[in-house]
């Protein structure tokens, strides 16, 4: 088996850019998928297939990916912006779903 | 526009099976752009994948749940169902259903999750 992992917790100041990685050696093969989460609430599809939106997600957030590692990049964070954000891959085998622990953003 | 609607118990006792339901609407169970999934988050903690069923009934299982787990689908009523046995404490999670993309393999439509806790 194989997993993904993200650092716990992240900080930015208002208007500034943040960048949240996701970590595993099935990232080499596989894009991973971006999710928003905010408390009580289901999370919701921010990124998808290494840098696509769906509709209605603001062009901000962006993502991109190099070896092990993908990163969503939100550039001119926004109060709102303040949640956890999740990750998910396919395992090695291209079967399964891997999600990352979670980044709990904080915009100071 | 696509809805995912959980259904099921909100308190299971230790040892019980646990059955949830997921009533889709807007799309149809049978296409095969996607998978039905479940996934589930304890509280205070992040989300875990638990499965998934393709239209062709074929079935994909988190390695750690498996041998407690079955995921079954009733295309007549565009349903899909979760049993998961021998509960403990530790499955005390919401529980969510979601539409999977097949080859994006990324969860487009959630359903808003149900509260599942396990106690005598």
């Amino acid at each position: 088996s194989s997993e993904v992992t993200q650092d716990p917790a992240v900080s930015v100041a208002l208007g500034q850019t943040v960048r949240i990685t996701c970590q595993g050696d099935s990232l080499r093969s596989y894009s991973a998928s971006w999710y928003q989460q905010k408390p009580g609430q289901a999370p919701v599809l921010i990124i998808y297939a290494k840098n696509s939106r769906p509709s209605g997600i603001p062009d901000r957030f962006s993502g991109s990916s190099s070896e092990n590692t993908a990163s969503l990049t939100i550039t001119g964070a926004q109060a709102e912006d303040e949640a956890d954000y999740h990750c998910t891959s396919r395992d090695n085998s291209g079967y399964y779903v891997l999600f990352g622990g979670g980044t709990k953003l904080t915009v100071l | 526009q696509v809805q995912l609607q959980e259904s099921g118990p909100g308190l299971v006792k230790p040892s019980q099976t646990l059955s949830l339901t997921c009533t889709v609407s807007g799309d149809s169970i049978r296409s095969g752009d996607y998978f039905w999934s479940w996934v589930r988050q304890p509280p205070g903690k992040g989300l875990e994948w638990i499965g998934y069923i393709y239209y062709s009934g074929s079935a994909y299982y988190n390695p750690s749940l498996k041998s407690r787990l079955s995921i079954s689908m009733d295309t007549s009523k565009n349903q899909f169902s979760l049993k998961l046995s021998s509960m403990t404490a530790a499955d005390t999670a919401v529980y969510f259903c979601a539409r999977l993309m097949v080859y994006a393999m990324a969860f487009d439509y959630w359903g808003q999750g149900t509260l599942v806790a396990v106690s005598s």
